[in-house]
C-alpha cells in the first residue's frame, strides 16, 4: 500500500516551454501533497505544499508563476514549470501525505527535467 | 526554525566493516518526527525509519540499527557488516507535530560508498 506514482519519470523540453508533472497516490487519499526540488548532490528542497482544493503554499524563493501547482482530487497534484530554462533543469520529487496516517509522507519515484 | 545537520559528506567503507551516520538535530517543538530515507542512483527515496520524540528506545532491523539521544539531539544510523547494496545517499529528516508543521526538514545527505 501507501504507493505514489509520477509521470513522466523523465523528460526532456526546449527553453521557453512549458512541462506538466503529475502526482498521484494510487491507494490511498491525500489531502496534503508536497513538491520538492533536488539539484545535482544536494538535498531536497521543498518547495510548495498543496492542499486538495485550494491554493498551494509556496517556500521563499520559489516563484509561484513558474511554478504552478495544483491540487484538483483527493489523488492528483500536478506541478507546471512555466516557460523552462536550462536553470530548471532538475529532479523533481513529489510526497503525499494520508489523511488517515498524518505523520506520514509517501515519496513518489521523481522526475528528472532536463530543458535544452 | 528546523534544522538537521548531516556533518559527513560523503563515507567510503570496505564491504563488509560497520559504518555509521551522524544525524543533529535542532528544533523547538517538544513532538517531532525523526526519519532516514536512502536514496540509490535511481533517484527514488525509500524510506528506512520514523521515530517520534517519545520514543528514545534504540531500533534494529536486519544490519540497520538507529540511536536515538534526546540529550544529544542526535539520530544515527549504524550498518553493521556492510554491502555493495549499501551504496547510496542517505537522508536524515525532521518533522513538527502533526498539526501545524508539516514540513519534512532534510539534512544535506551522506553519500556512503561500500568498495567491493
Amino acid at each position: 500500500g501507501a504507493v505514489v506514482s509520477q509521470h513522466p519519470s523523465w523528460v526532456i523540453c526546449k527553453s521557453g516551454t512549458s512541462v506538466k508533472i503529475e502526482c498521484r497516490s494510487l491507494d490511498f487519499q491525500a489531502t496534503t501533497m508536497f513538491w520538492y526540488r533536488q539539484f545535482p548532490k544536494q538535498s531536497l528542497m521543498l518547495m510548495a505544499t498543496s492542499n486538495e482544493g485550494s491554493k498551494a503554499t509556496y517556500e521563499q524563493g520559489v516563484e509561484k508563476d513558474k511554478f504552478l501547482i495544483n491540487h484538483a482530487s483527493l489523488t492528483l497534484s500536478t506541478l507546471t514549470v512555466t516557460s523552462a530554462h536550462p536553470e530548471d533543469s532538475s529532479f523533481y520529487i513529489c510526497s503525499a501525505r494520508d489523511r488517515k496516517i498524518t505523520y506520514e509522507q509517501y515519496f513518489g519515484p521523481g522526475t528528472r527535467l532536463t530543458v535544452t | 526554525a528546523q534544522k538537521v545537520t548531516q556533518a559527513q559528506t560523503e563515507i567510503s567503507v570496505v564491504e563488509k566493516e560497520d559504518v555509521t551516520l551522524d544525524c543533529v538535530y535542532e528544533t523547538r517543538d517538544t513532538t517531532y518526527y525523526l526519519f532516514w530515507y536512502k536514496q540509490p542512483p535511481s533517484g527514488e527515496l525509500v524510506f528506512l525509519i520514523r521515530r517520534n520524540s517519545f520514543d528514545e528506545q534504540n531500533e534494529i532491523s536486519g544490519r540497520y540499527s538507529w540511536n536515538f539521544q534526546k540529550s544529544t539531539s542526535s539520530f544515527n544510523f549504524t550498518i553493521t557488516a556492510s554491502q555493495v547494496v549499501d551504496s547510496a545517499v542517505y537522508f536524515c529528516a525532521l518533522k513538527g507535530p502533526n498539526f501545524g508543521n508539516e514540513k519534512l526538514t532534510f539534512g544535506t545527505g551522506t553519500r556512503l560508498t561500500i568498495i567491493p
